[in-house]
C-alpha cells in the first residue's frame, strides 16, 4: 500500500517550458509535506517544503490542498539542471516521512 | 561537517552471508533512518530511531535489524543475506522528524 501517488512520467519538456507536477496523499492527519529531488545515483535532497497559503521559491511553487489532499508542484523557465525525480512527501506522525514514488522530468535543449 | 556519511558505499555478498552498513551524522540529529531503494518502488523505510538507544520497524524490516548505541551512528545489520536484498540503501537523519538530510547511499548485491 502506497500513501503517497504521484504520475511518473516522464515529463520531456523543452527549455523554457512551465511543467507541473501533482501528487495525492491518502492520510489525512499528515501535517508537513515536503517536495524532495533525486539526480540519477544520488541521494534525495530537499527542495522545499509545501503550506497551505502555498509558497514559492525562485521557479518553484508548491502548493497544498488539504480538502482534496493534493500537492502540487510548478517549474516555471525550465532549465536543463532541472532534470531529476521529484519526491512528493508527507510526515507519518511527526517522526517519520512518507516518500512517493517520484516523478522524472527530463529537460532538453 | 560532514553531514550524513555512510559506509561502505559498495558490497557484494554471497547468499547468506552477513554484514553490517554504518551510518554516522554529524549534526547531533534526535532521529536517524534507513531505506531502500528499488526500481519500480520508491524509498521504503526499513527501521528508524527517535533517539539513542531506541528504534522502531518502518515499513519493510524483515530481515534487517538495527541499533542505536550511540547517537551519531546507526548501524543496519544482514544477518543472512538473500538476492532479494540487492538496493541502495539510504541513511537519514533530522532534528525533528521533518527535514530529512540522507547521505550518499550504500549500493548492494547479493549473489
Amino acid at each position: 500500500r502506497k500513501e503517497v501517488e504521484q504520475d511518473p512520467g516522464p515529463f520531456n519538456v523543452p527549455e523554457g517550458a512551465t511543467v507541473a507536477f501533482n501528487c495525492t496523499y491518502s492520510n489525512s492527519a499528515s501535517q508537513s509535506f515536503f517536495w524532495y529531488r533525486q539526480d540519477c545515483r544520488k541521494e534525495p535532497k530537499l527542495l522545499m517544503s509545501v503550506y497551505s497559503s502555498g509558497n514559492e521559491d525562485g521557479r518553484f511553487t508548491a502548493q497544498l490542498n488539504r480538502a482534496s489532499q493534493y500537492i502540487s508542484l510548478l517549474i516555471r523557465d525550465s532549465k536543463l539542471s532541472d532534470s531529476a525525480t521529484y519526491l512528493c512527501v508527507r510526515d507519518q506522525a511527526g517522526t517519520a516521512l512518507i516518500f512517493g514514488k517520484g516523478t522524472t522530468l527530463s529537460v532538453s535543449s | 561537517n560532514a553531514g550524513v556519511t555512510q559506509t561502505p558505499k559498495f558490497r557484494v555478498l554471497k547468499t547468506g552471508q552477513s554484514m553490517t552498513l554504518l551510518c554516522a551524522q554529524d549534526m547531533n540529529h534526535e532521529y536517524m533512518y534507513w531505506y531502500r531503494q528499488d526500481p519500480g518502488m520508491g524509498l521504503r523505510l526499513i527501521h528508524y530511531s527517535v533517539g539513542e538507544g531506541t528504534t522502531a520497524k518502518g515499513e519493510v524490516p524483515d530481515g534487517y535489524n538495527v541499533s542505536r548505541l550511540k547517537k551519531q551512528n546507526f548501524l543496519l545489520g544482514l544477518e543472512s543475506a538473500a538476492p532479494s536484498q540487492t538496493s541502495v540503501y539510504f541513511c537519514a537523519s533530522s532534528s525533528q522528524g521533518n527535514e530529512q538530510f540522507f547521505g550518499p547511499g550504500t549500493r548492494l548485491t547479493v549473489l
